[in-house]
């Protein structure tokens, strides 16, 4: 089974710090998704990646940025964290070049900044 | 924004009944996805259903869509407690998925 893993379940973090939420997939995927979401909004994608270096913007980027160094690992940072920053964040995976593009999710990350 | 929509946002029923989900969706898609979600989890993907078909079924789920009126229902039949959750609609955009904002079903025993 396909496995996505997001390095911390809670998290809280302080106005203005950087924060770094990691994601990580084990099934040789070539796209990676970050989204957030909030109550009564849905899921919103902030950034995605098709392959190692590559990124792009999604919906709402404003105050986030993305890493991927190696394909099976794709970061979001919060550069300065702010309080409308607080919500839960999910990563997902999926293979590319195919025509039905099922997405993976790992199990998400609450982050609070106070 | 071309974020779908769900209809209705919340469905409280009793075991045993059906429920019926609603979306609608802006753009033409390749096909239309249906997720579950559990409370504070991640999302897990039910089923697919091609913009060339109309009907799907999967177990006691009943998927299907009108590209025409761009929309997609997710019937769950004979429900139990455990099918509460959420549930998310998701359609196709390229390599993209724009996500419904969800319906909250309770399933009370």
């Amino acid at each position: 089974d396909v496995k996505v893993t997001q390095s911390s379940r809670y998290l809280v973090k302080r106005t203005g710090e950087k924060v770094f939420l990691e994601c990580v997939q084990d099934m040789d995927h070539e796209n990676m998704f970050w989204y957030r979401q909030d109550p009564g909004l849905g899921l919103r994608l902030i950034y995605f990646s098709y392959d190692v270096k590559m990124k792009e913007k999604g919906d709402i980027p404003e105050g986030y940025s993305v890493s991927r160094e190696k394909k099976e690992r794709f970061s979001l940072i919060l550069e300065s964290a702010s309080t409308n920053q607080t919500s839960m964040y999910l990563c997902a995976s999926s293979l590319s070049g195919v025509q039905y593009n099922e997405q993976f999710f790992g199990p998400g990350t609450r982050l609070t900044v106070l | 924004s071309q974020q779908g929509e769900e209809d209705p946002q919340a469905l409280s029923i009793q075991e045993g009944e059906n429920a019926t989900m609603n979306c609608s969706y802006k753009t033409s898609i390749n096909n239309l996805q249906w997720y579950r979600q559990n409370s504070g989890r991640g999302l897990v993907h039910l089923i697919l259903i091609r913009s060339n078909e109309r009907e799907k079924h999967s177990g006691r789920l009943r998927v299907t869509l009108d590209t025409s009126k761009k929309s997609s229902s997710l019937l769950i039949t004979a429900s139990r407690a455990a099918d509460t959750a959420s549930y998310f609609c998701a359609s196709d955009n390229t390599d993209k998925l724009i996500f419904g904002t969800g319906t909250r079903l309770q399933v009370f025993p």
